[in-house]
């Protein structure tokens, strides 16, 4: 089964420092990979997606991620922080019907 | 513009009172599907629906309802609400569903806060 894991339940960064979001993946076939976001009170909106054509996945708002399948990794990151990116960030895998969801890293940003 | 609606957007019930949360998506999609999302455990699958007439359970079925008669639309009903399922609750939808969808993106709604005393 597909699962993923987000390595830090929250982080804390300064605004225009980098940000590394961490996810470990676990498919038992080439998965589909997916950052998605959630704002406070917002719906989620999608960051960046794997589908396998490239290793380093660049996003929306400066955000990439990099796919290493020698470590089932899929970090993402952003070289520096904004405000606005305060948010709730899920790693997701594809799986068979639906999409599976890690439990979420909270991003602080403060000034 | 392409979208998922979803009524209402929050909702404070009883226990036991029958309520029909709605999910519309205005992009010919032909696979829906609902999530719940509770606090430390992401987001969960409830039911999903490949296309008109075609539902199937997800992970966490216990306590809900689903009908797709149209393919724009895709209810959730609970029948008999109690407290552990208050949530937030995530309608979704995509072109394709299983293999086929490859790595098609599922855009969401904007949730709906169901509280149930």
């Amino acid at each position: 089964a597909q699962s993923v894991t987000q390595l830090d339940s929250h982080v804390s960064v300064s605004e225009g420092t980098p940000v590394l979001l961490r996810c470990n993946y676990s498919s038992s076939y080439s998965p589909s990979l997916f950052w998605y976001v959630q704002h406070p009170n917002k719906g989620l909106q999608l960051l960046l997606k794997y589908t396998s054509a490239a290793t380093l996945v660049k996003g929306i708002n400066g955000f990439e991620a990099e796919f290493k399948k020698s470590e089932t990794s899929f970090h993402l990151t952003k070289p520096s922080a904004h405000m606005s990116d305060a948010a709730e960030y899920f790693c997701v895998v594809k799986g068979f019907q639906k999409l599976v969801f890690g439990t979420g890293t909270r991003l602080l940003v403060s000034p | 513009e392409a979208q998922v609606t979803q009524n209402p957007r929050y909702l404070i019930t009883v226990t036991g009172k029958k309520l029909t949360v709605t999910c519309s998506q205005n992009m010919n999609h032909e696979y829906m599907s609902w999530y719940r999302q509770d606090p430390g455990l992401g987001l969960r699958q409830i039911y999903y629906s490949m296309n008109v007439e075609v539902t199937d359970k997800g992970d966490v079925p216990e306590g809900y309802k689903v009908s797709r008669k149209e393919k724009r639309n895709f209810p959730l009903i609970l029948e008999s609400p109690s407290p552990n399922q208050t949530s937030l609750y995530f309608c979704a939808s995509s072109l394709k569903g299983g293999p086929a969808a490859g790595a098609d993106t599922q855009y969401f709604g904007p949730g709906t806060r169901l509280t149930v005393l």
